[in-house]
């Protein structure tokens, strides 16, 4: 299993607020910063948030991110059908000297 | 644009050897690492190990340590994953990423490769 902890589901219905967990530990999210990649159906993952609650260029700021101790969570306001994705939490962590990532979480919008 | 290019879909018997490439265009290969993350089918993301082109400097996830060996020519700005013998349980996809280290992305991987799906059977 997974160093960093999601849910492996969410959903909700278009124009709705989800938010994904990402719970982690001292090593990791308690120390370094964290990144949200956004894995469309069949197609490579995305950077989406960086450094705990960034929006790179071209991200809708419907996405937003956010750190509390050793815990992280993503946001996803005005939920759009094209919001339908696996969603993954990473961090560095300084005990396994490695990129963690989340297990992921399946977003569906109903 | 930059881009990053992999090469395609790969079919082998267990044992055989593999190399797999990723063509990075559009900015400098030499400045920025060049990560491995495998995607094993219908699982999460695992990071695999990155190089730095402009000094060779190579960093290997434990779990991939002695496992695969991560490579790059700067004539063609191509990063490579390869192993020596494969097995079952390496049926994955394969992304290359560029590790962005400044600026409001440093620390991620800002780019990433379509994708090289590789099948290991017999």
């Amino acid at each position: 299993q997974s160093v960093l902890t999601q849910p492996p589901s969410a959903s909700g219905t278009p124009g709705q607020r989800v938010a994904i967990s990402c719970s982690g530990s001292s090593s990791n999210i308690g120390t370094n910063v964290v990144f949200w990649y956004q894995q469309l159906p069949g197609t490579a993952p995305k950077l989406l948030i960086s450094r705990n609650n960034q929006r790179p260029s071209g991200v809708p700021d419907r996405f937003s991110g956010s750190k509390s101790g050793s815990s992280a969570s993503l946001a996803i306001s005005g939920l759009r059908s094209e919001d339908e994705a696996d969603y993954y939490c990473a961090v560095w962590d300084d005990s396994l000297s490695n990129w963690v990532f989340g297990g992921g979480t399946t977003l569906t919008v109903l | 644009d930059v881009q990053l290019v992999q090469s395609g879909a790969e079919v082998k018997k267990p044992g055989e050897s593999l190399k797999i490439s990723c063509k990075a265009s559009g900015y400098r290969l030499t400045s920025y690492w060049i990560g491995w993350v495998r995607q094993l089918p219908g699982k999460g993301l695992e990071w695999m190990g990155m190089i730095h082109p402009g000094d060779s400097d190579t960093r290997y996830s434990p779990s991939f340590q002695g496992q695969v060996t991560i490579s790059h020519d700067k004539s063609t700005s191509t990063a490579y994953l390869q192993w020596r013998s494969l097995r079952a349980p390496d049926t994955a996809m394969y992304y290359c990423a560029r590790f962005c280290s400044s600026g409001t992305c440093n620390g991620a991987f800002d780019v990433w490769g379509q994708g090289t799906m590789v099948t290991v059977s017999s």
